[in-house]
């Protein structure tokens, strides 16, 4: 099936300071979405790309499909010790040309904010 | 609206015993999936349903672990006989799948924090 690689697995960052999460596929995606959990918590949707090269913002939030559709990113400004937690990306996954539902979850980039 | 709904939140267990994991999904779904996550594995698939059919099972790790979906709003994961390597946070999420629509939403209950000593 299809494979999603995410970079980087940990991240630290002072308070204040940028983080982006990236998620690199060998294969074209239809689309894309973003999760976040929180520390003891679970997956929370944030986003779905699906055209090549879309931008979307979420305040200090901002997420890019590429031209391609092979990658895509997650760039936080100005990190706050609320957006600790862990990003994961999540592709739509195929059974013999139908989607039931299923998304295929990167492995997670676990963000570390230092106030 | 009630989201994802699971029980037990945390349940200890001895080696042996049999675990019985519950979930509710939200009203309206049509999908629900159980993941399985621990620090070395990350977020594992290991069945999900669509209008309670079983469509892929190949993540459930060994014959130990069964699920059943009897019905639109109640789903079971069971292990039996349960082991300390299967100690792990499980979640159930459920999700809408409209034919035709590129992507859905996966709806995550608070999951069940299961150890097994």
């Amino acid at each position: 099936g299809q494979q999603v690689m995410q970079i980087p697995q940990y991240q630290h960052v002072q308070e204040g300071e940028d983080f982006t999460t990236y998620c690199n596929s060998s294969t074209t995606l239809s689309n894309i979405q973003w999760y976040k959990q929180r520390p003891g918590g679970h997956p929370v949707f944030l986003i779905q790309l699906v055209k090549s090269g879309e931008v979307k913002k979420q305040k200090r939030l901002t997420f890019q499909f590429g031209e391609a559709k092979k990658n895509s990113s997650l760039h936080i400004t100005a990190t706050q010790t609320t957006d600790v937690g862990t990003y994961f990306c999540a592709l739509t996954a195929y059974v013999g040309g139908t989607s039931y539902g299923k998304l295929t979850f990167g492995q997670g980039t676990i963000l570390t904010v230092h106030p | 609206d009630a989201g994802v709904i699971q029980s037990p939140r945390h349940e200890v267990t001895e080696m042996g015993q049999e675990v019985t994991l519950r979930c509710k999904p939200i009203s309206g779904h049509n999908s629900l999936f159980w993941y399985r996550q621990t620090m070395m594995r990350g977020l594992e698939l290991l069945i999900y349903f669509n209008n309670n059919v079983p469509i892929d099972d190949s993540g459930m790790p060994e014959d130990r672990f069964s699920a059943k979906m009897p019905n639109a709003s109640f789903s079971t994961l069971k292990i039996q006989p349960s082991e300390p390597r299967d100690s792990a946070v499980y979640f159930c999420a459920s999700s809408f799948v409209a034919g035709g629509t590129p992507g859905n939403t996966i709806y995550f209950g608070e999951g069940s924090w299961l150890t097994v000593v």
